[in-house]
């Protein structure tokens, strides 16, 4: 049982290029979240999604897009990096709400 | 919305002595969640309360929910090596759930 799984673990951009980041899980949860991660700022919500076909703005969505169209699969989109998106990434799911998160291993993502 | 503060942010403990890390909420929470980072890797869930007044204890570990479920403490005794890391807490707003900045742990020897 993997659990949650993220793809890439590390990766470079320059500025403006684009990428997609992909989570996977194989636990049949229903709700999937997109967090980046600071130093000293905690874990900011980006995007998430109550079930397949769906998707909701988080704290900080601006320069992302995601998409669900598989109920295991959450795509985190960068269309245009910029320097400010230098962080780590960590996907999460959980089988519903009020249930503990499961996170993936993370991606550090630095964009130069 | 909802906002989850965390003190103190940084812990720097004596091996063998006890501490306690606070979560504070500006709303009512319906539940709260706590969560271990060790460094380099990724938030592991530990526990969750939900009732007003629930203590919960994980061997050195007890957890409390405040009686009027706007705050919460994680109290550790006898500190070992293995309890580095950072603890974060994290509060329900909506269907996702909001995070504080988390206490950042060290032990010394």
């Amino acid at each position: 049982n993997a659990g949650v799984t993220q793809t890439p673990k590390f990766r470079v951009l320059k500025t403006g290029q684009s990428m997609t980041l992909l989570c996977a899980q194989d636990m049949n949860h229903e709700y999937m979240y997109w967090y980046r991660q600071d130093p000293g700022m905690g874990l900011r919500l980006i995007h998430y999604s109550v079930g397949e076909g769906t998707t909701a703005k988080g704290e900080v969505p601006d320069g992302y897009n995601v998409s669900r169209l598989k109920k295991q699969n959450f795509l985190l989109g960068l269309e245009s990096a910029a320097p400010s998106q230098t962080s780590v990434y960590f996907c999460a799911s959980s089988y519903i709400i009020f249930y503990g998160y499961t996170f993936g291993s993370g991606t550090r993502l630095t964009v130069v | 919305g909802q906002q989850v503060m965390q003190i103190p942010q940084y812990q720097h403990v004596q091996e063998g002595e006890d501490f306690t890390t606070y979560c504070n909420s500006s709303t009512t929470l319906s539940n709260i969640q706590w969560y271990k980072q060790r460094p380099g890797g990724h938030p592991v869930f530990l526990i969750q309360l939900v009732k007003s007044g629930e203590v919960k204890k994980q061997k050195r570990l007890t957890f409390q929910f405040g009686e009027a479920k706007k705050n919460s403490s994680l109290h550790i005794t006898a500190t070992q090596t293995t309890d580095v890391g950072t603890y974060f807490c994290a509060g329900y707003d909506d269907y996702k759930l909001s995070f504080g900045a988390g206490t950042t742990v060290t032990v010394r020897a």
